[in-house]
């Protein structure tokens, strides 16, 4: 049962525009809901992460917009660079289950100069 | 410190072949987990743990086992490899407080069963 789903698959956006990736959710429990950054041969990494209290998140050029009421949340990249080329993994978690996140499918984002 | 540590980076196993995923951090965090990877399919859950002696099962831990005798060490273990287990392995751990969100992940271990 996937409990985020992650939309596009791949994005291709040129440099200097906004990059935009969408997630929904099912499970109303969920604390956090932090965004990973993936590097080609790397490990994600922690980017950004908002709570469902907030509205929007801003840090630099990246910014979490979430709509409770929808169970959506997304990840606007604004001035995107070929160094933002990576794959984006919005993820949510509920403190109480242990810190498990559970992992949208992923994002390829290429960013072309 | 080196963060988490995996080994090794790449291996090929034939099938029916075992094999250890070693995994250390040195960030003295009380919580570990195994993900693996596929393409288009995110990071699945396999085992994870909350404290030296205490291992879970997570969304995919049929084949696998684990481990935690240390709070430093999580090894993955494959047992009868099958082609279905071909997958990039990531270890993580993390802190309890404050940002429980905040995974710390290894280089991961290319798998490839033939």
């Amino acid at each position: 049962q996937q409990q985020v789903k992650q939309s596009p698959q791949s994005l291709i956006v040129q440099k200097g525009g906004i990059s935009i990736i969408n997630c929904a959710y099912e499970n109303t429990a969920f604390d956090y809901f932090p965004w990973y950054q993936q590097f080609p041969g790397k490990g994600p990494a922690l980017l950004i992460a908002i709570r469902p209290d907030v509205s929007e998140k801003k840090e630099g050029r990246f910014t979490i917009s979430f709509n409770k009421s929808a169970k959506q949340f997304s990840l606007h990249i604004m001035d995107s660079q070929p160094g933002d080329s990576a794959t984006y993994f919005c993820a949510a978690i509920e403190e109480t289950s242990g810190s498990r996140l559970t992992f949208g499918e992923g994002t390829q984002l290429t960013v072309n100069p | 410190n080196a963060g988490v540590t995996q080994t090794p980076k790449f291996r090929i196993l034939k099938i029916g072949q075992s094999m250890t995923l070693q995994c250390t951090q040195d960030m003295n965090h009380n919580y570990m987990y195994w993900y693996r990877q596929d393409p288009g399919m995110g990071l699945k859950l396999i085992y994870y743990s909350v404290g030296a002696g205490i291992t879970d099962k997570g969304e995919v831990p049929n084949g696998y086992n684990v481990s935690r005798s240390t709070t430093e060490d999580f090894p993955l273990r494959l047992e009868l490899a099958a082609p279905s287990q071909t997958s990039v392995y990531f270890c993580a751990s993390s802190y309890v407080e404050p940002a429980v969100y905040e995974q710390y992940f290894g280089p991961g271990t290319r798998l490839t069963v033939t």
